[in-house]
C-alpha cells in the first residue's frame, strides 16, 4: 500500500504557483520524500527529493514540515505544460525497497 | 541525458502468443524495472533486477517472467499472453542501488492490447 495521501485533482492558473500537498504521516527517519510526474502518455519523470531539508532545483521545491508527516511541491510559476498526474512517494534507501506509486494528483493548469 | 528506450509504442498481440517487450537503457544503470499502469489501479511493479542474470519479483510477477542477459537490456516475456495483460508497461532504471542518488528514470511505455 502507498504510504502517501495526496489530493486526486487540482487547479491552477497559469502563471501561478502550484502547490501541491502530500501526507505522510507514519513516514520512518530513513524514508526520503520523492515527487515524479507524468505527463499524458509518457512515462513518469523525476522532480525532486529531499530527507528533511528544504530542497530545490530548476524543476520545483521541495518543503517538509519540521515532523516529517507532510510536505508540500512547488511548482513557482506554473505553465500549461505542467498539466500533468503528480505522484509523492516515500522510500528508503535499502535493499528490496522499491518505489510504490499511488494514485497521485491530477493537477490542470489553466490558461 | 539518460535515454531508456522501449522497443515498441503500440503493440497487438493475440491470446496465447508469447511476447517480448524489450527495454535497452544507455547509462550504465545497474537497477531495471518493469512496471504496468492501469486505470484506477497507478503504476504497478511486476519484476526488477539488480544485476546482470539477477531478477527479484515485484508485486504482481504471475504470467510473467523476466531476462536480462546484458547491463543495459531488460526484457519482459508473456508466455501466453491474456486479455488481462492488456495495459501500459513502463520500463525503468536507475543507477545504483541504495545510494542517494538513486531516482527512476522511465521509457515512454508500451501499450499493449491482447485480443
Amino acid at each position: 500500500d502507498a504510504k502517501t495521501t495526496q489530493p486526486p485533482s487540482m487547479d491552477c492558473a497559469e502563471g501561478r504557483a502550484a502547490n501541491l500537498p502530500c501526507n505522510h504521516s507514519t513516514i520512518s527517519g530513513n524514508e526520503y520524500v520523492y515527487w515524479y510526474r507524468q505527463i499524458h502518455s509518457q512515462g513518469p519523470q523525476y522532480i525532486i527529493h529531499g530527507l528533511k531539508n528544504n530542497e530545490t532545483n530548476e524543476m520545483a521545491s521541495l518543503i517538509i514540515t519540521e515532523d516529517r508527516k507532510s510536505s508540500t511541491l512547488i511548482l513557482p510559476h506554473a505553465t500549461l505544460r505542467d498539466t500533468a498526474v503528480y505522484y509523492c512517494i516515500v522510500r528508503a534507501y535499502i535493499y528490496g525497497q522499491n518505489f510504490v506509486f499511488g494514485p497521485g494528483t491530477r493537477l490542470s493548469v489553466l490558461p | 541525458d539518460v535515454k531508456v528506450t522501449q522497443s515498441s509504442r503500440y503493440l497487438v498481440k493475440r491470446t496465447g502468443e508469447k511476447v517480448f517487450l524489450e527495454c535497452v537503457q544507455d547509462m550504465d544503470h545497474e537497477n531495471m524495472f518493469w512496471y504496468r499502469q492501469d486505470p484506477g489501479l497507478g503504476l504497478r511493479l511486476i519484476y526488477f533486477s539488480y544485476d546482470v542474470k539477477m531478477k527479484e519479483k515485484g508485486d504482481i510477477p504471475e504470467g510473467y517472467s523476466v531476462s536480462r542477459e546484458k547491463k543495459e537490456r531488460f526484457s519482459l516475456i508473456l508466455e501466453s499472453a491474456s486479455t488481462n495483460q492488456t495495459s501500459m508497461y513502463l520500463c525503468a532504471s536507475s543507477p545504483s542501488r541504495g545510494a542517494s542518488n538513486e531516482k527512476l528514470f522511465f521509457g515512454s511505455g508500451t501499450q499493449l492490447s491482447v485480443l
